[in-house]
């Protein structure tokens, strides 16, 4: 139990459905993140947030769409996915990033494991 | 961009000692270590700073050579619970940060 939750655990949706997904961080940390790990390949980092701030974008295509309403949860929304964007979800969370430097020990979620049909 | 990790794969006794490579073509300003066991997230291991330094805790250690621009972790009587993968991440001086390809230990009786 790292104090980084992630719901749901496993999702399943079409390639014409809108999902969400949410990571909470019971922490007090200020800085979170999105990853994708897919078979085979590193782990991706997606997007990171800096006191509700995001501070990184790794060239996401539009279809992921990040929300961080406090520094506590961030959601992922999800649309019109392909089925390349199968993958494990992983969220992390760090005390903060100062100075644009992720120095800080990052505690990862359990992550959630999404198949798109 | 992404750092190179080596060997991508190790089998090791117990008791054995293990080097994991992780190296970049970038400078770097800090290199993160991470396991993840099958089925669970990464988990932190340590972060070495830039300016050479070397850390470790019970028999994990790692050390950090910026002007090479390379990390290598070492195990030293490698127990059965490290078994799993291990990733390097690489913050630059860009401040891009970005994971290695993984090493995958096994560790046998």
């Amino acid at each position: 139990e790292t104090g980084v939750t992630q719901t749901p655990r496993h999702l399943v949706m079409g390639m014409t459905n809108k999902k969400s997904l949410k990571c909470e961080q019971h922490l007090g940390h200020n800085a979170m993140y999105w990853y994708k790990q897919s078979a085979k390949k590193p782990l991706e980092l997606m997007f990171v947030y800096n006191f509700k701030e995001q501070t990184e974008n790794n060239s996401v295509p539009s279809r992921f769409s990040p929300e961080c309403p406090n520094s506590s949860h961030l959601f992922l929304h999800l649309h019109t996915l392909q089925p390349e964007d199968s993958a494990l979800y992983l969220c992390a969370s760090s005390q903060d990033i100062t100075s644009g430097r992720a120095t800080d020990t990052q505690y990862f979620g359990p992550g959630t494991r999404l198949t798109v049909l | 961009q992404q750092p190179v990790q080596s060997p991508q794969a190790v089998i090791l006794r117990e008791g054995e000692d293990a080097v994991i490579n992780c190296s970049s073509s970038k400078a770097l300003y800090s290199v993160h270590w991470y396991r993840q066991k099958h089925g669970e997230a990464p988990v932190f291991l340590m972060i070495l700073l830039k300016g050479g330094e070397q850390k470790g805790h019970d028999k994990i250690s790692a050390s950090f050579n910026e002007k090479k621009q390379q990390s290598s972790l070492y195990l030293t009587a490698s127990q059965l619970s490290y078994s799993g993968t291990y990733f390097c991440g690489t913050e630059g001086t860009g401040n891009q940060f970005y994971f290695g390809t993984g090493t995958s230990l096994t560790v046998i009786p």
